[in-house]
Order: structure tokens, then C-alpha cells, then sequence
């Protein structure tokens, strides 16, 4: 079974300031990891994905499978990052079952 | 695209009653999941269905829960004789590959 770990329910940094989510997952087989964040009153929406590498609103996520962490970071956090973040993960296969599993989130707070 | 709808958006039933949550996946998007999250937890899986299929039912409830897709027509959770535990938010998902794109989700209240 997977499961995905967020320690941090809570997170509170300075506009300008770095910031870094954490995540920590547990599963046997390859994963596949996210970033999905929830602005107030908005859907949950996808941020990013490990296989695609890319940076979106200046985060970036990397996959250290010897750690199994896939943390968020950002070098300078904006207010308009305040929001909550979710890791999320899906078993890579063939199949077509694509179930996510979900951390508990870290609501994040970016101070002016 | 008007993006995967979910109605209600809040629903309050009493111990007992039935309650009927509604998914209309994204345009072009044949899969459909279902989510639970409690108070203070993340998102926990539900089921996935296709086209008048259910592919993975592994996170349903034994009892009381059911869903569908059907040919036409949104997707429909069924919850049979609520109790004040399945008061929770209830988020659909669709894909059309493997990018989940999510709806706004139904606040279940049960009195």
C-alpha cells in the first residue's frame, strides 16, 4: 500500500522568503508524484508533476527516490502563494486503474 | 470548457435519508473518480469508473455506497441510510489520460 506523508500542516514564511513543503511517501513499486494546490475558494487544481520537470509559478519539485521525498520549493515566496498544497502520488503501470493518494496538506501562509 | 461540475455544492440529510451526489466530467474525459476528505485529512480515494464501468472500487465502503457512470448522464455516488460519519467533502475527478482534473466538490452535512 502507499501512503504519503506532509508534515507540516502549517507553514508561515515572508514575502521574498525561501520556502520548501515537504513530502514523504512510502510504496514498493515506481511512483509517480504531484503538487496539487487549492487557492481559497477555488478547485483543487494540478501544479506539477515529477515526470514532467518543469517549474510552474517559480516551484519546483524533484523525485530523490533514496529519500522518497518530493518536496516544493520556491526561492522567493509571493502572497499570492498562500494556499493549501497537496502532495499527491499514483503508481506508474500499465493498467488503468490511476488512483491518487493523498497527503493531508500544508496550508501555507506567505506574510507580507 | 466549463470544467468538471459537481452539484450540489452543499447537501444536509438527516440520519437515514439518502443522499445523491452529481459528477459531469470535463468534455472528451471518459474516466471519473471519486474522493472522500474528512475534516483535517487529505483526500482519500473512492472508486474510478469508466463508460458504465466500475474499473476500481478498492476505497468504497462495503455498505451503503455505490456508484455509476452511466452511457449518458453525469456520474452518480449513491449513499444509502447516511450517518453523521459520512458527513464529509466530496470531490469527483475526470481524465482523459492521466492528468485528474478536479470539481468543486459537495459539503455532505448529516444532521
Amino acid at each position: 500500500a502507499q501512503r504519503v506523508t506532509q508534515p507540516e500542516k502549517l507553514l508561515s514564511v515572508f514575502k521574498g522568503a525561501p520556502v520548501e513543503l515537504k513530502c514523504n511517501y512510502s510504496y514498493s513499486g515506481s511512483p509517480e508524484l504531484f503538487w496539487y494546490v487549492q487557492y481559497s475558494r477555488q478547485r483543487l487544481q494540478l501544479l506539477l508533476r515529477h515526470i514532467s520537470r518543469e517549474s510552474i509559478k517559480g516551484f519546483t519539485a524533484d523525485l530523490n527516490k533514496g529519500e522518497t521525498s518530493f518536496h516544493l520549493k520556491k526561492p522567493f515566496a509571493q502572497e499570492e502563494d498562500s494556499a493549501m498544497y497537496y502532495c499527491a502520488l499514483s503508481p506508474i503501470s500499465s493498467g488503468s486503474a490511476r488512483q491518487l493518494t493523498f497527503g493531508s496538506g500544508t496550508q501555507l501562509t506567505v506574510l507580507p | 470548457n466549463a470544467g468538471v461540475m459537481q452539484n450540489p455544492r452543499h447537501l444536509v440529510r438527516r440520519r437515514g435519508q439518502e443522499a445523491r451526489l452529481r459528477c459531469s466530467p470535463m468534455k472528451g474525459h471518459s474516466h471519473v473518480y471519486w474522493y472522500r476528505q474528512l475534516p483535517e485529512e487529505g483526500l482519500k480515494f473512492m472508486v474510478y469508473l469508466q463508460k458504465e464501468n466500475i474499473i476500481d472500487e478498492s476505497g468504497m465502503p462495503k455498505e451503503r455506497f455505490s456508484a455509476k457512470f452511466p452511457k449518458e448522464g453525469p456520474s452518480i455516488l449513491r449513499i444509502q441510510q447516511v450517518v453523521r460519519g459520512d458527513s464529509a467533502a466530496y470531490f469527483c475527478a475526470s481524465s482523459a489520460a492521466d492528468t485528474q482534473y478536479f470539481g468543486p466538490g459537495t459539503r455532505l452535512t448529516v444532521l
